[in-house]
């Protein structure tokens, strides 16, 4: 199994540009999860959907920010436009939600950078 | 509001010595725990669990305590190995949530010769 990809491995890109990170979770997972990571908040969860479906956007800073899953096999997280503040690493992961032990396999992360 | 808390940011322990490594949560309703380690440029593994029905869970090198009247759990590494060197991150969730973790802001563990 290749696990979580994620696309692209680096973003950067200037402020007010249109930014789209790629994810295309374990086969066979029903849940995914979209996570940013910065120094002063660690991992903070943004969205999340369970059979395609968004359960939980509470974590989206603002209206910039949007996330689909269009199929059980691929998800995008878009900001539009991108500020400097947004720049951090930019994780997806995958779970089968429905056993106990709801195990998240995470991607390697977008390192985005806004300048 | 932060519902799961690392207060220690970073952690040095020696080659051999045993490395606790410390998380506390504010949320009751959480009843399932894991640690994730980290190394740089990579995301997150998972390590280790523990269900609120018991108060430890042990996996090889690795223990994690629960003490659920602190809520408070640890994660005991022995003995410490340099490729041990990562960031931890304690993260909770309440079974049956589809898997919804929060997680604590991680701290780095450095294992030195």
């Amino acid at each position: 199994d290749a696990g979580v990809i994620q696309s692209p491995r680096h973003e950067v890109t200037e402020m007010g540009q249109e930014v789209t990170l790629r994810c295309k979770p374990i086969s066979g997972h029903n849940s995914l999860f979209w996570y940013r990571q910065t120094m002063m908040r660690g991992l903070e969860l943004l969205i999340y959907f369970n059979n395609n479906v968004p359960i939980d956007d509470s974590g989206m800073p603002e209206d910039r920010f949007s996330a689909k899953m269009p199929n059980a096999s691929f998800s995008t997280l878009k900001i539009q436009p991108s500020e400097p503040r947004d720049s951090a690493v930019y994780f997806c992961a995958s779970s089968f939600s429905g056993s106990h032990q709801e195990t998240q396999y995470f991607g390697p992360g977008t390192r985005l950078l806004v300048l | 509001d932060q519902q799961v808390k690392q207060n220690s940011p970073s952690l040095s322990v020696q080659e051999g010595r045993i490395s606790i490594l410390n998380c506390d949560y504010t949320n009751s309703m959480f009843d399932y725990f894991l640690w994730y380690k980290k190394y740089p440029a990579e995301g997150p593994t998972f390590l280790i669990s523990i269900s609120s029905i018991k108060d430890k869970n042990e996996d090889g090198r690795f223990t994690v305590f629960l003490n659920k009247s602190a809520k408070h759990l640890s994660l005991h590494i022995v003995p410490s190995q340099p490729g041990d060197s990562a960031v931890y991150f304690c993260a909770a969730t309440i079974t049956g949530t589809a898997s919804k973790l929060t997680f604590g802001t991680g701290t780095r563990l450095q294992v030195t010769l």
